[in-house]
């Protein structure tokens, strides 16, 4: 029964490179959210995700960052052309259905990915 | 725009102490779900205590209680008989409720449990 699993934990780009984020959500989950976190501040979200939808991306920065989360496979968030102010950790969480619908409120987080620009 | 603010950004206390921990928020809306989360060293984000807002009863999860007070639009975090196991960054948070939506957090507050 695993839980919700990103990878890398650690990942290091120099600036400019690609930053690939994996988050596998947990068994029979079809709903992913993308959180972003800065050094001593809360978690920020980006992104919302059903299977081959976006649902709410509003609060996902408009140039070099993307995600997906296909039928098939993990939800991937990709930056390109990282710069160091995308150094942060990464948080995936998932949920059975929309979080907030039908008095589902449990969103299951993974650890996170730290993402190094250097 | 829903905003949830702690306005401690750190706060520390001695072991077996009670410590309560302040948040508020501000939304137009009536129905609503409001979250502590602790995010230890490890970084995994753990759920500690919900609550409903159409529930006037304050919840409770052993240690763990909330002061609800809805007019007031604020959320406090009481842990009693701290343990040097509850250091950590703890978060505030908010749902809607009846909506498909993203939960939305404060930006936390360090609270480290001296020996």
């Amino acid at each position: 029964n695993a839980g919700v699993m990103q990878n890398p934990r650690h990942l290091v780009r120099r600036r400019g490179q690609e930053a690939r984020l994996r988050c596998s959500p947990m068994k029979g989950h079809s709903h992913v959210y993308w959180y972003r976190q800065l050094p001593e501040e809360g978690l920020k979200f980006m992104v919302y995700l059903q299977k081959e939808n976006i649902i709410d991306e509003s609060g996902m920065p408009k140039e070099r960052f993307s995600a997906e989360f296909p039928k098939e496979g993990p939800s991937i968030l990709r930056i390109q052309q990282v710069v160091r102010g995308d150094s942060a950790a990464y948080f995936c969480a998932s949920s059975l259905s929309g979080t907030g619908v039908k008095g589902n409120t449990e969103a299951f987080f993974g650890q996170g990915t730290r993402l190094t620009v250097v | 725009a829903q905003t949830v603010t702690q306005s401690q950004p750190e706060m520390s206390v001695q072991e077996a102490e009670t410590v309560t921990l302040s948040c508020t928020y501000d939304t137009s809306e009536n129905n609503y779900y409001l979250f502590w989360y602790k995010q230890p060293p490890s970084r995994q984000m753990i759920l500690v205590i919900r609550q409903e807002a159409y529930k006037q009863q304050n919840a409770t999860e052993n240690r763990f209680s909330v002061n609800f007070q809805k007019a007031a639009k604020s959320f406090s975090l009481k842990i009693s008989d701290s343990q040097l196991g509850d250091t950590a960054m703890y978060f505030c948070a908010f749902l809607f409720m009846n909506r498909d939506d993203k939960i939305i957090f404060g930006k936390g507050t360090r609270l480290h449990i001296l020996p």
